[in-house]
């Protein structure tokens, strides 16, 4: 069984600029969360994909916007980037919609905004 | 607003010396509360889900157990790899999204 992977692992970039993150979900699940994490605190939700559509979506502006893919892998990207946006983005899987009870997570892309 | 909040911040323990985090939560209508592991610049490793009070799951020296107002994560005899922060997040409602904690650092020293 194939966990969730996430690309790349460390990312610089400068205010202003653009970023896609990539996440390949765990062997049969259809879900994936998208998560920030910065430092010293918990991760914080920022939206779902649900079977190639948005099914939930906290707390941050529309500069953050996703995608999923029929193979369930999906991307998050973040326009405008803001020094603010530094932080431990986390990618998890889970399946049936959210309704499983488990969501697993990937080892997370490390952006750096200078 | 589902709130999660965890203590102490952090903890530090001498090899062998158990001890328990805990994990206070305010929802509307739980579906599950979840412990992960997540060492430094890593990913969340989970676990256990709990569902209901009265419920306890058990992996090698971690015991979590559930009541209506909050979870404990019991640690027997902790050894120094056990050393990560540990995340709790409740899901309520309609959904399975988790809400997270802030987490507690555990040290554990040898």
């Amino acid at each position: 069984e194939t966990g969730v992977t996430q690309s790349p692992t460390h990312l610089i970039k400068t205010r202003g600029q653009q970023v896609t993150l990539r996440c390949s979900s765990q062997s049969g699940h259809n879900t994936v969360s998208w998560y920030q994490q910065a430092l010293g605190q918990g991760p914080q939700f920022i939206f779902q994909y649900y079977r190639e559509e948005e099914n939930g979506r906290g707390n941050f502006p529309p500069r953050f916007s996703g995608l999923q893919f029929p193979n369930y892998s999906s991307e998050l990207n973040v326009n405008a980037l803001e020094l603010d946006d530094s932080a431990l983005y986390l990618c998890a899987s889970s399946s049936s919609g959210g309704e499983s009870e488990t969501q697993y997570f990937g080892p997370g892309t490390r952006l750096l905004v200078l | 607003e589902d709130q999660v909040t965890q203590s102490p911040e952090a903890l530090r323990l001498q090899e062998g010396e158990s001890s328990s985090l805990n994990c206070s939560y305010t929802v509307s209508g739980l579906r599950g509360l979840f412990w992960y592991r997540q060492d430094p610049g890593k990913g969340p490793e989970f676990l256990f889900t709990l569902y209901s009070a009265g419920e306890e799951k058990e992996k090698e020296r971690l015991k979590a157990t559930l009541t209506k107002k909050e979870s404990f994560l019991h640690i027997t005899a902790p050894k120094p790899e056990d050393s990560a922060t540990y995340l709790c997040a409740v899901g309520s409602g309609g959904s399975y999204i988790p809400t997270f904690g802030r987490g507690t650092s555990l040290i554990v020293h040898p």
